[in-house]
């Protein structure tokens, strides 16, 4: 098993393009979320889906939209991209709210 | 904002030693949870109390958790160069959104 897949590893954009980040796991997790890692901070919830056909906004959705595809994916878009969203982006999955949760390996956006 | 603060900031330790970390937060709880991350990598689950437990162990982690003071603590014991990592703890309310400290920075040194 992948566990969860974050596409693409690396971006640069430049301020007002847009670009979505991808997210799948094969763990039939119920609920998946986004976060933001900021340095010297812990990760802030962007957006999340309880379950599939659910989407609720988190801490940090400014700026941010999210589909979730069917159960397996939920992408991230930046509709047009500002130097406030340089960040690492986690997508995470857990098997039900309130469970562990499981991470990608981050997606690292700069916006010049 | 971040419900949980972990304490300290950054701890450096000898191969072999015991490291301790605090976290505080300042809402009820349905549960706390703490994670590792290596550097550069994702956050991986260690463990998850649930706000009825007090203490839980797993291998050579052991978290307790005081809800009257709003405080869990996250003892490993025996550390390896391995376990040099950030360590947060996350906690969510009644909807279950997770709320992560800034994190604490763990360097075991050989």
């Amino acid at each position: 098993n992948a566990g969860v897949t974050q596409t693409p590893k690396f971006q640069v954009l430049k301020t007002g393009q847009s670009m979505t980040l991808q997210c799948a796991q094969d763990m039939n997790h119920n609920s998946m979320y986004w976060y933001r890692q900021d340095p010297g901070m812990g990760l802030r919830l962007i957006y999340y889906s309880a379950s599939e056909g659910t989407t609720d906004k988190g801490e940090v959705p400014n700026g941010y939209n999210v589909s979730r595809l069917n159960k397996r994916e939920f992408s991230l878009r930046l509709e047009s991209a500002a130097p406030s969203q340089t960040s690492v982006y986690f997508c995470a999955s857990s098997p039900l709210p309130g469970h562990e949760q499981y991470f990608g390996p981050g997606t690292r956006l700069t916006v010049t | 904002s971040q419900q949980g603060e972990e304490d300290p900031q950054a701890l450096s330790i000898q191969e072999g030693e015991n490291a301790t970390m605090n976290c505080s937060y300042k809402t009820s709880i349905n549960n706390l949870q703490w994670y590792r991350q290596n550097s550069g990598r994702g956050l991986v689950h260690l463990i998850l109390i649930r706000s009825n437990e007090r203490e839980k162990h797993s291998g050579r982690l052991r978290v307790t958790l005081d809800t009257s003071k709003k405080s869990s603590s996250l003892l490993i014991t025996a550390s390896r160069a391995a376990d040099t990592a950030s360590y947060f703890c996350a906690t969510d309310g009644n909807d279950y959104k997770l709320s992560f400290g800034a994190g604490t920075t763990v360097t075991v040194r050989a």
